[in-house]
């Protein structure tokens, strides 16, 4: 079961961008990279998710280098909004039903 | 389109009362999840279900029942309550493992 590592918490700014990075060394070969964002008293929701190279939506990207041992969400221009918590998960119903979920990184953003 | 839905919000119990945390959702996915949630931690799967009648542990199943007679409904029992329990349950479907949509969560307190 591939374990993730993140920084427990980031502060930034708001106009800045956030690169939260995670790693997964474990990870294996059917294993997808997700990534959720969880505000405070609500369910997680989900934000985006990889294999490999590089994912765009209209929220975030998600870079997965060629050896996926890592992965980085980037938050273009933050709010005071994106004050939250950011999980990343790996695996899935490709390798198994087995999901870990981390403590995941708080980040602050201040005006 | 509710998506997920969860009762109770709130639920205080006694120790060694039983109750049921009712998850539904409208999306006719294949997938469903229950997970707790501690103070400050990431979330831990209970039980999940890959379809109709088809159930299965997941990290902590210890104290809880689950089973999936319809495809919209996914509800978990607590046994016998203990203070251990204690959380936020967060119910969770999907159409696979991987990206999954959240209820807005049951703080159970039990003294």
């Amino acid at each position: 079961l591939a374990k993730t590592t993140q920084p427990i918490s980031m502060d930034s700014y708001e106009g800045q961008e956030v690169n939260i990075t995670c790693s997964h060394n474990n990870i294996a070969t059917n294993d997808y990279i997700t990534w959720y964002q969880q505000f405070p008293s609500q369910g997680p929701r989900f934000i985006i998710q990889g294999y490999k190279t590089k994912v765009t939506n209209e929220v975030a990207s998600l870079f997965i280098p060629a050896d996926r041992k890592s992965s980085t969400l980037s938050l273009p221009r933050v709010s005071l909004s994106d004050t939250a918590v950011y999980y990343c998960l790996v695996g899935g119903t490709r390798s198994n039903y087995q999901l870990i979920w981390g403590a995941g990184t708080k980040l602050i953003i201040k005006p | 389109n509710a998506g997920v839905t969860q009762t109770p919000k709130f639920q205080v119990l006694k120790t060694g009362q039983s109750m049921t945390l009712q998850c539904a959702q409208d999306m006719n996915h294949e997938y469903m999840s229950w997970y707790r949630q501690d103070p400050g931690m990431g979330l831990r799967l209970i039980h999940y279900s890959v379809g109709a009648g088809i159930t299965d542990q997941g990290e902590v199943p210890n104290g809880y029942n689950v089973s999936r007679s319809t495809t919209e409904d996914f509800p978990l029992r607590l046994l016998s309550a203990a203070p251990s329990q204690t959380s936020v349950y967060f119910c969770a479907s999907s159409n696979s493992m991987d990206t999954q949509y959240f209820g807005p969560g049951t703080r159970l307190t039990v003294l």
